[in-house]
């Protein structure tokens, strides 16, 4: 079954941290992966894109790796801010033509 | 530019009733998918469709179906619903179909509860 998996499941930290949030997934086969983030009651927003031939993409205070052969990606957030607070979901769009989510990372940044 | 709309963004419904929700894509975008969100499953895909095509489907019942307009709006329905179909059901466009390197862009959900 293909899976894709987040830790840690919640995170809170002091406001300024960095921070690195993980996502795994079982197939190396991927066409991309998305890192989303989902406020409250809200949809999702796509904050980065890594094609399948990328090791990383960055906007602004945010990275994100790919590294295909381990199955894994991250999520790095640098000088974390208050309102940074949401969810982070991972997606990756596998050889099956299906996107698959995580059951993501809960962050709280402490002001 | 409008983002996508989704309506309505609450329903209350019984057991066994059938319900249709609304998504009005950003303009320009032609790949429309639906999502359900639910507390213990995640977010699990549902279809999508692009030019009014079904391209993928995922594992769910037949009571859930879905189409798409030539104007790339898209309703989602579910027939004979159950208790368990109360989940926050979210759709997202695109500009081309999914897995060819474009962000998806998600509308704020239609929450449906089912008593």
């Amino acid at each position: 079954k293909q899976e894709v998996t987040q830790i840690p499941a919640a995170l809170s930290v002091p406001e300024g941290e960095n921070l690195v949030l993980n996502c795994s997934f079982t197939d190396s086969a991927i066409y991309n992966l998305q890192w989303f983030r989902q406020d409250p009651g809200k949809g999702l927003t796509s904050l980065l894109l890594i094609q399948s031939s990328q090791r990383e993409q960055t906007s602004g205070r945010l990275n994100a790796s790919l590294d295909k052969s381990s199955g894994r990606s991250t999520l790095y957030i640098a000088a974390s801010q208050p309102g940074d607070s949401a969810t982070y979901l991972c997606a990756w769009y596998s050889s099956a033509s299906k996107i698959i989510f995580g059951s993501g990372t809960r962050l709280s940044i402490r002001p | 530019k409008a983002g996508v709309t989704q309506t309505p963004r609450y329903l209350i419904k019984t057991r066994g009733q059938q319900v249709t929700l609304s998504c009005s894509p950003i303009s320009g975008h032609r790949s429309v998918s639906w999502y359900q969100q639910t507390p213990g499953q995640g977010l699990q895909f549902l279809f999508e469709y692009f030019s009014e095509t079904q391209r993928n489907k995922g594992n769910f019942p037949g009571r859930f179906s879905g189409r798409q307009f030539s104007n790339s709006r898209s309703e989602m329905n579910v027939s004979t619903l159950e208790l368990g179909d109360s989940a926050l059901y979210l759709c997202a466009s695109s500009l081309v179909p999914q897995g060819t390197n474009e962000k998806l862009f998600f509308g704020s959900g239609t929450q449906l509860s089912v008593l």
